[in-house]
């Protein structure tokens, strides 16, 4: 099993859909997560980090479940420049980063 | 503020041929970090750097790879002899300080590498 496996995607939704990404890590001892951005042929910028709590940045909602290891992405009223791959990154320890394969979002007029 | 920076943005060579990529973190970044990225995949950590001394390098195929970053600020990756394989995108980033806390990763642009 892969330490962080993504849904595969690509996901065509169109403008003002909500659509929702998860995550999932193989190893229990994980202690951050993150979501990051990445467009085409650009670098990857964080998007947003992943609190137990569960935490909200204007259209995009971020959870975490610890006890079934996954992570999901709330994208709310979508919009076209949200089109891009979501990579998400999982944390052991501070200093074993792993990002995830990344899901392909595509928002169509 | 300036962000990370590297050079060249593209190469082309030939297998077995020598390559090497160059970035300048962003100032007062203690932290960097080379990424290898292949088409559809994420980012895959290569080494990483605490200021001139690395801290993890458990990825970096170490009998064509190298990297050092001798003055704790400016970074080479290396390439030696290189494979097809390795075609994608390295990427540069950096960080504050922070071994055992995360601070947010800024990437530069990344250098792609095609091998033929």
């Amino acid at each position: 099993r892969k330490e962080v496996e993504q849904d595969p995607g690509p996901f065509n939704v169109p403008e003002g859909a909500t659509v929702a990404f998860n995550c999932t890590y193989s190893n229990s001892a994980s202690q951050s997560f993150f979501w990051y951005r990445q467009d085409c042929r650009k670098e990857p910028k964080l998007l947003m980090s992943v609190y137990s709590s569960g935490n909200e940045d204007g259209r995009f909602t971020a959870q975490l479940n610890r006890a079934s290891q996954y992570i999901s992405l709330l994208i709310r009223d979508s919009k076209l420049s949200d089109s891009a791959t979501y990579l998400c990154v999982v944390i052991l320890g501070g200093q074993n980063f792993v990002f995830g394969p990344g899901t392909r979002l595509s928002v169509l007029p | 503020e300036a962000g990370v920076a590297q050079s060249p943005r593209y190469k082309i060579i030939e297998k077995r041929q020598s390559v090497a990529f160059w970035c300048n973190p962003i100032s007062g970044h203690a932290t960097l970090y080379w990424y290898q990225q292949i088409l559809g995949q994420g980012p895959k950590l290569l080494i990483q750097f605490q200021n001139n001394g690395v801290v993890d390098d458990s990825q970096l195929p170490k009998d064509r790879f190298s990297a050092e970053r001798l003055k704790g600020v400016d970074s080479t990756l290396k390439i030696q002899p290189a494979k097809l394989e390795d075609s994608a995108v390295y990427l540069c980033a950096s960080s504050l300080a922070g071994t055992y806390s995360y601070n947010e990763q800024f990437f530069g642009p990344g250098t792609r590498l095609t091998v033929l």
